[in-house]
């Protein structure tokens, strides 16, 4: 039972450009959403939030913008730089004490 | 501030055989995770402590894996004994205030297991 998913592996972009990266998810508890990001050989790390109360949330060239009624949530990557190239999971929980669901994880690769 | 470490980095076994990972979360947090990641999966929660009691350990397989945190610090996890879907990167994580998945979880480098 996947209650997050990330449809897509695999995503690559040219430097300069945006990058969006998709998530969904199936389960309408989840209140709080989260992105990660991981570079081989090192452990995620918290990248930007957003709680369900808002649809959008912004720091600086990171954006993750939440769509409840498609329970779909993505995040916006502008300009993208070639640091930026790593995986990038979504992860869901609901408030008030409960566990992470990550999603399968993108791997996002910006060229030069 | 140091961050979470673990050890071994990498570790290969043979099934059957036993195998233990170790975690040293961020001084002063109070929460400490264990999750499992396969290779194209998301990390997958085993178990969490706060302090030295374990809050979930629904998605433990307890016939096989155990995890202790003594003294609220320190925790090892160990597979006794392993099978070859134990093949993973085992990754601890720390947050400083009582459990929430609201709270920004710390995460270590892992352990990549695999197993023969």
């Amino acid at each position: 039972d996947q209650q997050v998913k990330q449809n897509s592996p695999s995503l690559s972009v040219q430097e300069g450009r945006i990058s969006i990266l998709n998530c969904d998810y199936t389960n309408s508890m989840f209140d709080y959403f989260l992105w990660y990001k991981k570079y081989p050989a090192e452990g995620p790390t918290f990248l930007i939030s957003i709680s369900s109360i808002k649809d959008k949330n912004e720091d600086g060239r990171f954006t993750v913008f939440l769509n409840k009624s498609a329970k779909h949530l993505s995040l916006h990557i502008v300009p993208s730089q070639p640091g930026d190239s790593a995986v990038y999971f979504c992860a869901a929980t609901k408030n008030q004490g409960g566990k992470l669901i990550f999603g399968q994880g993108t791997e996002l690769s910006v060229k030069p | 501030e140091a961050g979470v470490a673990q050890s071994p980095r990498y570790k290969i076994i043979e099934k059957r055989q036993s195998v233990a990972f170790w975690c040293n979360p961020i001084s002063g947090h109070a929460t400490l995770y264990w999750y499992q990641q396969i290779l194209g999966q998301g990390p997958k929660l085993l178990i969490q402590f706060q302090n030295n009691g374990v809050v979930d350990d629904s998605q433990l397989p307890k016939d096989r894996f155990s995890a202790e945190r003594l003294k609220g610090v320190d925790s090892t996890l160990k597979i006794q004994p392993a099978k070859l879907e134990d093949s993973a990167v085992y990754l601890c994580a720390s947050s400083l205030a009582p459990g929430g998945g609201q709270e920004t979880q710390y995460f270590g480098p892992g352990t990549r297991l695999l197993v023969l």
